[in-house]
């Protein structure tokens, strides 16, 4: 099956610096990557997702880079502000027509932005 | 648009009870997704389903776990004879067309605390 690593599992910045999150997915089907944000005690809320005829997505602050060749993806925030403090997941599945119809997700990257 | 909604949000059992978790997909979706999370852990697949079928069920324990999805009412997520081991929190999520054709929203999680 889909097997997914996350790096790094901690990470501060100052605020107003960019903070990046790598994950790389073993199965080369796999063709839909999407990251989440849980807030302590909170539900995974969805921030951003990329498939895998996209190589970069960006959405304000937020961007998503996929290099399938390699077979990782990459979470950038820029500009960064306390409330980005928490938990990041990254996930990766092989889609609806895929035979692994769900989600595996990385370990998780938790996020501490420093004011 | 009311989101997944979970019940109970906390679950304490003694070793040996049974525990049911509720989970009532957003308004629409008929794609429902279990996930296990330990403490400071990422999100674990435990199971798929459909309307009154089980799709994947390769995450969840063969013994003690079981998930149905009735064509009337919630899915539900059960239990029996917990142990120790099976304190964690239970989120359940959804999706309209399942996962990579539309995104998947989580509920708030159900915490189960065994004693």
């Amino acid at each position: 099956g889909e097997n997914v690593e996350q790096h790094p599992s901690t990470l501060s910045v100052q605020e107003g610096d960019s903070a990046v999150i790598k994950c790389t997915y073993s199965d080369s089907a796999s063709n839909y990557f999407p990251w989440y944000k849980q807030e302590l005690g909170k539900r995974p809320q969805l921030i951003i997702d990329i498939r895998s005829n996209v190589g970069e997505k960006k959405d304000q602050r937020i961007a998503v880079t996929l290099n399938k060749t390699a077979k990782h993806f990459s979470l950038h925030i820029t500009e960064t502000q306390p409330e980005d403090s928490a938990v990041y997941f990254c996930a990766a599945s092989l889609g609806a027509s895929g035979s692994a119809r769900q989600l595996t997700f990385g370990s998780g990257t938790q996020l501490t932005v420093l004011p | 648009n009311a989101g997944v909604m979970q019940n109970p949000r906390h679950l304490v059992r003694r070793r040996g009870q049974e525990a049911r978790l509720r989970c009532s997909p957003m308004k629409g979706h008929s794609h429902v997704y279990w996930y296990r999370q330990l403490p400071e852990e990422g999100l674990k697949f435990m199971v798929y389903l459909q309307k009154e079928n089980i799709i994947d069920e390769s995450g969840m324990p063969k013994e003690r776990f079981s998930a149905e999805f009735p064509k009337e009412g919630p899915s539900i997520l059960r239990i029996q004879q917990v142990v120790r081991g099976d304190s964690a929190a239970y989120f359940c999520a959804s999706s309209l067309n399942g996962v990579g054709d539309s995104p998947l929203h989580f509920g708030n999680g159900t915490r189960l605390t065994v004693t």
